[in-house]
């Protein structure tokens, strides 16, 4: 079956740096990708809308040049969390839908990134 | 605008009982739902789905009917296992957009 693939699993660093986290489709072509953000205990918040050879679309009240995305190719995108802070300490989970059939997302493993 | 009502967690439940969790929603048009489950320390895994009024759908026991009338999508198993604690979420997409709005989730734990 399809497979996201998202990298790495778990990262740590330290406050100021900037981290990226990738989202691959294995097996199929995306054109749209989602990156969201998880909360401990809670629900999923979307944070941006990845297409493509465009820019990303973002949801309301997320900083864009907080975290960038970007969108390549068919089978890859990326969420970079600039001058990171511990308040960006979260579980981040990428998904990714086939574009060529009307299938549900796909979701990667997600990334737990901690700030120290 | 779009939602997704779960009841609240946690559930916690012996070995072979049986499970429900129910889910509401609220939507324009005619939304495509899901429930999703989310073991410790990993991502969403679709469970299962359905897009259209009256559909069930069903995976590994679980099983779930598109109830157009009242607007639900509860979440069944005749007996749970141990291998069933997660979090699950209820989820719905619009036919016309590709996002993907997410109930707030149920913790299950199923107990020995």
């Amino acid at each position: 079956g399809a497979v996201v693939s998202q990298h790495p699993s778990r990262v740590i660093c330290k406050s100021g740096t900037s981290v990226k986290i990738e989202c691959r489709s294995l097996d199929f072509q995306a054109t749209t990708m989602f990156w969201y953000r998880q909360f401990p205990k809670q629900s999923l918040m979307l944070m941006a809308t990845s297409n493509e050879g465009s820019k990303a679309t973002y949801e309301q009240g997320v900083e864009k040049d907080k975290f960038l995305i970007n969108h390549a190719s068919l089978t890859l995108s990326t969420l970079t969390v600039t001058s990171a802070h511990p308040e960006d300490s979260s579980f981040y989970i990428c998904s990714a839908r086939d574009r060529t059939v009307d299938q549900p997302q796909h979701f990667g493993d997600g990334t737990r990134l901690s700030i120290l | 605008g779009n939602s997704v009502t779960q009841m609240e967690g946690p559930v916690t439940l012996s070995e072979e009982a049986f499970l429900t969790i129910n889910c509401t929603y609220t939507a324009t048009g005619y939304p495509s739902l899901f429930w999703y489950v989310q073991y410790p320390g990993e991502g969403l895994q679709l469970l299962l789905k359905a897009t259209k009024a009256d559909d069930k759908g069903s995976n590994k026991g679980f099983e779930a009917t598109y109830r157009k009338e009242t607007t639900s999508f509860h979440l069944e198993k005749g007996s749970v296992q141990v291998s069933d604690s997660a979090v699950y979420f209820c989820a719905l997409k619009e036919t016309s957009y590709d996002k993907v709005i997410f109930g707030p989730g149920t913790s299950l734990s199923v107990i020995p």
